[in-house]
């Protein structure tokens, strides 16, 4: 089953504008990941964010993390054509775990 | 250093019928999950390797198998296949379950 949802489900926006995506989880976490896929290929990661983290950045990606909502963000800025794809997020609940939970991914395109 | 790869990248097979999936995990990795990923939906964890043994399974019947060689390479099989086992299949390898990297999978068509 699914750890939980993101949302929207598909979002188009113009290049430059930023993008913003949400994901929820239902049980505790240790920590949650990005992960970017183009085109049914295969996932890229892009950020991990650890439970005990509130915000982090890489580069034009800002990702939040409330614990107390189970929920994080995705903002990437400045968006660009090659930005198109879906976005998942992941979470994993203990160190270690044998598996990763994903959900059901923000499918974004970025029109030129 | 090299990455995950998979092969074959895509695979046609008839309802029934038996499929092995291969996977050569990124260099120093010594663990391997595999995920079944429906179009239009989130990855699927389906088990994992970890020293050749098998280290937590999915929600997946048992006619989803699985090895991991001394080279901590794995191959995934399914017998008996059904229309609705036709997926994206995607291994990712990891350092004692830390830093997964994924393959770029393998495309099944069950028909």
């Amino acid at each position: 089953s699914q750890q939980g949802e993101e949302d929207p489900q598909a979002l188009s926006i113009q290049e430059g504008e930023n993008a913003t995506m949400n994901c929820s989880y239902k049980t505790s976490i240790n920590n949650l990941q990005w992960y970017r896929q183009n085109s049914g290929r295969g996932l890229v990661h892009l950020i991990l964010i650890r439970s005990n983290e509130r915000e982090k950045h890489s580069g034009r990606l800002r990702v939040t993390l409330d614990t107390s909502k189970k929920s994080s963000s995705l903002l990437i800025t400045a968006s660009r054509a090659a930005d198109t794809a879906s976005y998942f997020c992941a979470t994993d609940s203990q160190g270690g775990s044998e598996k990763l939970v994903f959900g059901k991914g923000t499918k974004l395109t970025v029109n030129p | 250093e090299t990455g995950v790869t998979q092969s074959p990248t895509h695979l046609i097979k008839t309802r029934g019928q038996q499929v092995t999936l291969r996977c050569s995990s990124q260099s120093g990795h010594n663990t391997v999950s595999w995920y079944q990923q429906a179009l239009g939906q989130g990855p699927q964890f389906i088990f994992q390797y970890y020293r050749e043994e098998e280290n937590g399974r999915g929600n997946f019947p048992p006619r989803f198998s699985g090895l991991q060689f001394p080279n901590y390479s794995s191959e995934l099989n399914v017998n008996a296949l059904e229309l609705d086992d036709s997926a994206l299949y995607l291994c990712a390898s990891s350092l004692d379950g830390f830093g997964y990297t994924f393959g770029s999978g393998t495309r099944l068509t069950v028909v």
